[in-house]
């Protein structure tokens, strides 16, 4: 069974920084790409970033480049996503989600429960 | 970027059916995802590659591309469909993922 576990959210200051961690579970972790997906309150989902398998390279949404970096440990089957200078607009729940598909055809086929981030003085 | 666009809002008579569509200029080159997303829990996948079901997703969910519009169609209705859908694609560059802004199903 697929389990992906967020986890590092929590209340932080405007400017502040924040790891979020994605633990997965039951299917072979280097062999996928991972993304990021977060939703703030009452919103819908905005994709923020996700990383290639084996080779590592990451993209990033316009909101949030420059001050986020998606990560992966492969030994470890865990993602993460290292926050810098925080706003109040991240302010929300980040999935973690497994990614499927195609260039032509992408999809999530799995995701993880969030975890929330508040951005507040 | 480019943007997909949802309409806000749709309702189907329980047991009827109801379509949500998905527009945009990258869907001429790149098929759509559903996710079904209820109060309080995480989205799930519903369809990918145009119109493939998950295990587990009641059959009665099919999707379909046209030109540069995705739609997701739900043939007969039940009151536990009620809930925000989303689609999802590439951007016209490739290079980000878009959602559409959601739709909320009610089933009257």
């Amino acid at each position: 069974e697929v389990q992906l576990l967020e986890s590092g959210g929590g209340l932080i200051q405007p400017g502040g920084s924040l790891k979020l961690s994605c633990a997965a579970s039951g299917f072979i972790f280097n062999n996928y790409g991972m993304s990021w997906v977060r939703q703030a309150p009452g919103k819908g989902l905005e994709w923020v970033s996700s990383i290639t398998a084996t080779d590592g390279r990451t993209y990033y949404a316009d909101s949030v480049k420059g001050r986020f970096t998606i990560s992966r440990d492969n030994s470890k089957n865990t993602l993460f996503l290292q926050m810098n200078s925080l706003r109040a607009e991240d302010t929300a729940v980040y999935y973690c989600a497994k990614d499927m598909g195609s260039v032509w055809a992408p999809y999530f086929d799995f995701w993880g429960q969030g975890t929330l981030v508040t951005v507040s003085s | 970027s480019s943007e997909v666009t949802q309409d806000p809002a749709v309702s189907v008579a329980l047991g009827q059916t109801v379509s949500i569509t998905c527009q945009g200029d990258s869907l001429r080159n790149y098929y759509a995802s559903w996710y079904q997303q209820k109060p309080g829990q995480a989205p799930i996948l519903v369809i990918y590659d145009e119109n493939s079901r998950p295990s587990g997703i009641p059959d009665r969910f099919s999707g379909s591309n046209s030109g540069n519009t995705a739609s997701l169609t739900i043939t007969g209705a039940q009151a536990e469909d009620e809930a925000d859908y989303y689609c999802n694609c590439r951007d016209t560059s490739g290079n980000y993922l878009l959602f559409g802004g959601g739709t909320k199903l009610t089933v009257l």
